[in-house]
């Protein structure tokens, strides 16, 4: 069954902190992983998409990493600002499956002052 | 590029009365639109999927005759929801994948709360 699992399922850190999202799936045979932004209230935003072939990708303040091989997926937020504070969606998309992406639960990030 | 303006972003309606949204792709052609539902704190869950010019496709368990959808054209997809009840409340939002189908853009998403 493809199933995406986020970790943890909330996070509470303080202003400036770094902090590391994850997210392992099980979506075969595998076609890319994105990661979204969603703000309360608000429709996700694409952060990073990554194919099979990148290990790595950067969107800022924003670095996501995949192990194809592992099946595993991790979003790290360097110097975290209060405007981080939202859902973190892991989306894993397979070729030739139905509904052609799988959503992960998200993990729902707070950064305090 | 690639954005998709959808309306209303909230909504109150009586019980048992109908609430249409619409998602309109701006400045590219959707072909397919697909419908999500999400309650609070919990993932967004594919409802349907839309496609221009025919029947849309409903996940299971979803009622195709209380949320009727349109996709009368290329840049527009609408999604009724009829007689609608208090459990109906939630946050609909829509997505339409673009280009070589590897992004997909989201609504800005509709708060429909049914008292």
């Amino acid at each position: 069954k493809n199933q995406v699992e986020q970790s943890p399922q909330s996070l509470i850190i303080l202003e400036g902190k770094n902090c590391t999202l994850q997210c392992n799936y099980t979506v075969s045979p595998f076609s890319n992983l994105r990661w979204y932004k969603q703000d309360t209230g608000r429709g996700p935003v694409s952060l990073t998409i990554m194919t099979f072939s990148e290990n790595t990708k950067s969107n800022g303040r924003y670095t996501a990493t995949l192990d194809a091989d592992t099946k595993q997926s991790s979003l790290h937020i360097t110097a975290s600002q209060l405007s981080d504070s939202a859902s973190y969606i892991c989306v894993v998309s397979a070729r030739n499956y139905g509904q052609n992406f799988v959503f992960g639960p998200g993990t729902r990030l707070s950064v305090l002052p | 590029g690639a954005v998709v303006s959808q309306h209303p972003s909230w909504v109150i309606c009586k019980s048992g009365t109908s609430v249409k949204i619409e998602c309109r792709s701006l400045d590219f052609q959707a072909t397919t639109m697909f419908w999500y539902r999400q309650f609070p704190k919990q993932s967004l869950m594919l409802m349907a999927t839309s496609n221009e010019g025919s029947k849309a496709t409903y996940e299971q368990g979803v009622e195709k005759d209380k949320f009727l959808i349109n996709h009368a054209s290329l840049t527009l997809s609408t999604l009724t929801v009829t007689s609608a009840h208090p459990e109906d409340s939630s946050f609909y939002i829509c997505s339409a994948p673009h280009r070589d189908l590897r992004g997909y853009t989201f609504g800005s998403g509709t708060r429909l709360t049914v008292v």
